[in-house]
């Protein structure tokens, strides 16, 4: 089955510096990779998310990055906010639709020193 | 992205006792799941919630623990059975619309329960 390594587990950053957690995976067949952020006392909020047919995808001022051929794809974060600290996962899914399982990282708690 | 809300939002109960939690959504969905996120963890499947069939689990988690249920399209509920100590954690649920090339979960606020 899928297996998804993410690192680093923590990351302090000071604000207005960019911020990149990683994450690979072993399964080829994996075609969705999710981003979620996790708030203190809150269930986790999909931020962004990618497809294997594509690259890069940018939003605002977060932006994902999958290679497909190394099985890695990358979460960069830049101009950090306070209000970025959290914890953050990534996640693989094989499927086509969300009756597909969603296999998660360990997740990276990042911290925004002000 | 659907609203969702779980009921109740924390708890604490002794050993030996059962708590069902419940969700809702505030829109009709195909998929519904329940996932475990122990303290300081990232989060595991536990099952899939069917509509009108029994629930789908996954390896390590059986039906006589966590017996789950779904009447319909907007709500579930799962119940923890006969609790210990190691099943203090944040229960979680998700949805999805479950149409074909749309894979985005989403998931509720979570119960933070806690076994003494």
């Amino acid at each position: 089955g899928e297996n998804v390594e993410q690192h680093p587990s923590t990351l302090s950053v000071q604000e207005g510096d960019s911020a990149v957690i990683k994450c690979t995976y072993s399964d080829s067949a994996s075609n969705y990779f999710p981003w979620y952020k996790q708030e203190l006392g809150k269930g986790p909020q999909l931020i962004i998310d990618i497809r294997s047919n594509v690259g890069e995808k940018k939003d605002q001022r977060i932006a994902v990055t999958l290679n497909k051929t190394a099985k890695h794809f990358s979460l960069h974060i830049t101009e950090t906010q306070p209000e970025d600290s959290a914890v953050y996962f990534c996640a693989a899914s094989p499927g086509y639709s969300s009756a597909s399982k969603i296999i998660f990282g360990s997740g990276t708690r990042l911290s925004i020193r002000p | 992205s659907a609203v969702i809300s779980q009921k109740p939002s924390r708890d604490i109960c002794q050993r030996g006792t059962s708590l069902t939690i419940q969700c809702q959504v505030d829109s009709q969905v195909t998929m519904m799941f329940w996932y475990r996120q122990q303290p300081g963890q990232s989060l595991t499947l536990i099952a899939t919630a069917n509509q009108g069939s029994e629930a789908t689990y996954e390896s390590g988690f059986v039906i006589d623990k966590f017996p789950i249920s779904r009447p319909n399209l907007t709500f579930s509920t799962l119940t923890v059975s006969n609790m210990s100590p190691e099943d203090s954690s944040i229960y979680l649920c998700s949805v999805g619309r479950g149409a074909a090339a749309d894979n985005e979960q989403f998931f509720g606020p979570g119960t933070r329960l806690t076994v003494l």
